[in-house]
């Protein structure tokens, strides 16, 4: 059973687009955390959100954390090729990051 | 320089050797993990370390041994190779659970 559900598991869109992908679980976790992996490097934190209902925003970038702490999404405005890459989401559960199994983002020029 | 570091990059072995993978931080921090990375499957952690003296198993750690020789240093085994083992490895360092998890650049292991 995968804890933390992703979805869409692939999106390729045209620059200038918005977008959002979600992370989903049943279970509560205490934070949850937004990474981007590009190809060859290791994740790279973009977010933590801790608190029910929080929203955080980095630029184009903007992530919720749902009220009941279950489940988050990221929006991108105005998508851009540099945003290409691997989205992970990951929660604290017993001590432990659970990460999800990504989004691939595409976007076209 | 990178703050955490993984050796080697790459490595391409055969059934039954055994592969060390080295990982080394810079950061100070306490907790190391590792992980690997297969397509479809996500960041899955193998084990993992709060201090020198403290090893934790993770989701998948059958297969696989570690050694935590300072805080500095930790390093997993994979004591006989087999081919379902390739795949990529990530070495991550940690203060607290809920901050900032930094990852090396990555092992890319091919069991042959």
């Amino acid at each position: 059973t995968q804890l933390l559900e992703q979805s869409p598991q692939f999106l390729s869109i045209q620059e200038g687009e918005n977008l959002t992908v979600y992370c989903n679980s049943s279970s509560v976790f205490s934070s949850l955390q937004w990474y981007r992996q590009e190809p060859g490097e290791g994740p790279v934190l973009l977010v933590t959100v801790v608190t029910g209902g929080e929203v955080k925003k980095l630029k184009r970038l903007t992530f919720q954390f749902g009220d009941a702490r279950k489940d988050s999404s990221l929006h991108i405005t105005a998508a851009q090729p540099g945003d290409t890459g691997l989205y992970l989401c990951a929660g604290d559960r017993d001590d432990k990051i659970i990460f999800g199994k990504g989004t691939r983002l595409h976007i076209l020029p | 320089d990178a703050d955490v570091t993984q050796t080697p990059r790459n490595r391409i072995t055969k059934t039954g050797k055994r592969i060390m993978l080295e990982c080394s931080q810079t950061k100070g921090h306490d907790r190391m993990y590792w992980y690997r990375q297969d397509p479809g499957l996500g960041l899955r952690l193998i084990y993992y370390s709060f201090d020198v003296k403290d090893i934790n198993k993770g989701e998948i750690s059958d297969g696989y041994s570690v050694s935590r020789q300072a805080q500095a240093k930790f390093s997993l085994s994979l004591e006989s190779a087999i081919p379902n083992q390739t795949a990529l490895y990530f070495c991550a360092t940690g203060v607290e659970v809920t901050d900032t998890q930094y990852f090396g650049p990555g092992t890319r292991l091919t069991v042959l």
